[in-house]
């Protein structure tokens, strides 16, 4: 079965600072991978996903298939960036989301 | 456009009591999907609804759990009787299609004493 690992819990930075969240993923296929974001008192959204190849809040993420990782990128922290993010995959057709569990990132001033 | 719509927001409710809970998805979304978010675990699917009919509930607690979507749009999810270990935020979202973007609710918090 799918797998999705964050292995930390909890990564504070400094604002300016660079910031990567680690996402690692256990599946033989070709998935889809996404970033979703929650902040303080808000619902559970889309950040961005592997296929569109996008930059959102500055934040990017490459589908590195040799490693089966997935790592969330912004080169300069922003204190509202702080927030709960995970990483998720999903097999290819009609199947179901599967959520790592979750990083919290506090940016500090 | 209004967001995914959930209620209760918040719910204590004593062991081997019922409950239920109500989603509203976005007009339009074929796609309803519940899931189930223990404190620190990220959110695993219990049932996904493609208009009225079910695609996936294989993790859906079926001795207990049951949902439905009679009409293809609102849905509801119970627990019937709840255990100590259903604690935890329900969360309802929705999609225009099963490969659509998913946009969730606000959820509802769900304590059993």
């Amino acid at each position: 079965a799918q797998r999705v690992t964050q292995p930390e819990k909890l990564l504070s930075v400094f604002k300016g600072a660079p910031v990567e969240l680690k996402c690692n993923y256990s599946y033989s296929g070709s998935p889809e991978l996404f970033w979703y974001v929650q902040y303080s008192r808000q619902r559970l959204q889309l950040l961005l996903r592997h296929i569109s190849r996008e930059s959102i809040k500055g934040f990017t993420a490459d589908l590195n298939k040799g490693e089966t990782s997935f790592h969330l990128k912004k080169p300069f922290a922003q204190e509202e960036d702080s927030a709960m993010y995970y990483c998720a995959l999903k097999k290819a057709g009609n199947t179901p989301l599967v959520f790592g569990k979750g990083t919290r990132l506090s940016v500090i001033a | 456009e209004a967001g995914v719509a959930q209620s209760p927001r918040y719910k204590i409710i004593e062991k081997r009591q019922s409950v239920a809970f109500w989603c509203n998805p976005i007009s339009g979304h074929a796609t309803l999907y519940w899931y189930q978010q223990i404190l620190g675990q990220g959110p695993k699917l219990l049932i996904q609804f493609q208009n009225n009919g079910v695609v996936d509930d294989s993790q859906l607690p079926k001795d207990r759990f049951s949902a439905e979507r009679l009409k293809g749009v609102d849905s509801t999810l119970k627990i019937q009787p709840a255990k100590l270990e259903d604690s935890a935020v329900y969360l309802c979202a929705s999609s225009l299609a099963p490969e659509e973007t998913q946009y969730f609710g606000p959820g509802t918090r769900l304590l059993v004493l």
